[in-house]
């Protein structure tokens, strides 16, 4: 079985502070997949990132950036110099298993940047 | 935008009703998978479709069915339906429905039931 644990429920930043979102995950495969969603007070949830397990390279895309390690089974996400506008929900998931095909949420994350 | 549509944006109805949620992939995209986000219960998978087969099923109720047509798109069925059926329902489509796949999700259906 898998599972995927956002410890922290609610962040709350002030602007331009850089803010790190919290993603540990549980599964048997070798072979498996993250996954990182926002979903802002609109309510739609919008893809990130995705990273595969045998690829632990950390990436920065703008203002995001990522941190997996497979030792530790975490799944980081970091934001520089936040905004109001990243406000959100953050949700990690996890992909694992031969014959599975859903995803497997957490929790989520819910990020207040104040002005 | 994700190229997923879903209507209606908004649905409500009261308790015994049955409700259709429909859903169009992004094009391109032969499966399409559908998720209940609750307070209490978090976003779940109930069930997902391949190429109009059922693939894998995950929390879905007997209550709630679902199909693919061969156009592709999706619809939701909901009966007798239960304060508690209140939730955001997503749809997400993907190319293939394989683990190297990544779920573009819709912007959600909200069902507010009475």
């Amino acid at each position: 079985a898998q599972k995927v644990t956002q410890a922290q429920t609610e962040i709350s930043v002030v602007e331009k502070e850089d803010v790190t979102l919290d993603c540990v995950y549980e599964t048997r495969d070798t072979t498996y997949y993250l996954f990182w969603y926002k979903q802002p007070p609109s309510g739609e949830l919008v893809f990130l990132i995705r990273r595969n397990s045998f690829d632990e390279q950390n990436e920065i895309s703008g203002r995001y950036s990522w941190n997996f390690q497979k030792s530790t089974s975490s799944f980081n996400f970091t934001i520089t110099a936040s905004q109001v506008v990243d406000s959100a929900v953050y949700f990690c998931a996890l992909y694992s298993g031969a014959g599975s095909y859903q995803l497997t949420f957490g929790k989520g994350t819910k990020l207040s940047v104040i002005p | 935008d994700s190229g997923v549509t879903q209507t209606p944006k908004h649905l409500i109805t009261a308790t015994g009703q049955r409700v259709t949620l429909r859903c169009s992939p992004r094009s391109g995209d032969l499966s399409v998978y559908w998720y209940q986000q609750s307070l209490d219960q978090g976003l779940q998978f109930l069930i997902q479709y391949y190429n109009g087969e059922e693939r894998a099923k995950g929390n879905i109720l007997e209550r709630f069915s679902a199909q693919q047509f061969p156009d592709l798109h999706s619809e939701l069925n909901l009966s007798s339906l239960e304060l508690g059926d209140s939730a955001l329902y997503f749809c997400a489509s993907s190319v293939q429905g394989a683990r190297t796949d990544t779920q573009y999700f819709g912007p959600g259906t909200r069902l507010t039931v009475l």
